[in-house]
């Protein structure tokens, strides 16, 4: 079983639709990435958190430690934001800096329609 | 800043060839790590060093798999004799501790054939 799951593992919206993207994960953490990849493209981070919510643009990321889970919003999408989303954990068990060791979820592929 | 420069973007080579990425990292970043990306397997870290010194390598697949960090702004990644199964995208990337962040290179396709 892998320690992060991600769903849904597809997602299609239409433009201006809200999106919520979910991640668990089941290491103890310091900290939870999301990123971004566009098809056949880089990798992007987007947020990086250990408590509470950020704020970037139209995204939104959360996260709740007691319950070892993570939200990526996106408010007013737009088919620009057609893309694979990857949360990964940096795990807090690993010794020295390997706090900066991910593990990553599977990703969500999402398609916003015009 | 550049970001983080990788080299080549495509390669495709012969089974049994030797293959080298490289990669650039940010200036001032202490960490620099390798990933590998699959359809079948998603990323996966191979390997990170930190202030040059290789910190963990566990998740190098086989000893034909190398990666060396000579200074602060060079990383390698050989592959010696390549598979057609190492046939992936590799990813480097870099971070510090006040940056709080990862920043990707753009990656290596490779194809072994």
């Amino acid at each position: 079983k892998n320690e992060v799951e991600q769903s849904p593992q597809n997602l299609t919206a239409q433009e201006g639709e809200f999106i919520t993207i979910n991640c668990s994960y089941s290491v103890g953490i310091s900290a939870l990435h999301w990123l971004q990849q566009h098809p056949g493209g880089g990798i992007v981070s987007l947020f990086m958190l250990s408590s509470g919510k950020k704020k970037h643009g139209r995204l939104i990321a959360t996260i709740n430690i007691q319950e070892k889970h993570s939200s990526l919003h996106i408010t007013a999408s737009h088919p620009r934001d057609s893309a694979v989303y990857i949360c990964a954990a940096a795990s807090s068990k690993n010794s020295g800096g390997s706090n900066y060791k991910l593990t990553f979820g599977k990703g969500t592929l999402l398609t916003v329609n015009p | 800043d550049a970001g983080v420069i990788q080299s080549p973007r495509h390669e495709v080579t012969e089974m049994g060839q030797e293959v080298t990425l490289r990669c650039k990292p940010i200036s001032g970043h202490d960490y620099l790590f390798w990933y590998r990306q699959t359809m079948m397997r998603g990323l996966e870290l191979l390997i990170y060093f930190n202030n040059n010194v290789p910190i963990d390598d566990s998740g190098m697949p086989e000893d034909r798999f190398s990666a060396k960090m000579p200074n602060a702004s060079f990383s390698t990644l050989k592959i010696q004799p390549s598979e057609p199964r190492d046939s992936a995208v590799y990813f480097c990337a870099s971070s510090s501790r006040s940056h709080h962040g990862y920043t990707f290179g753009s990656g290596t396709r490779l194809t072994v054939v």
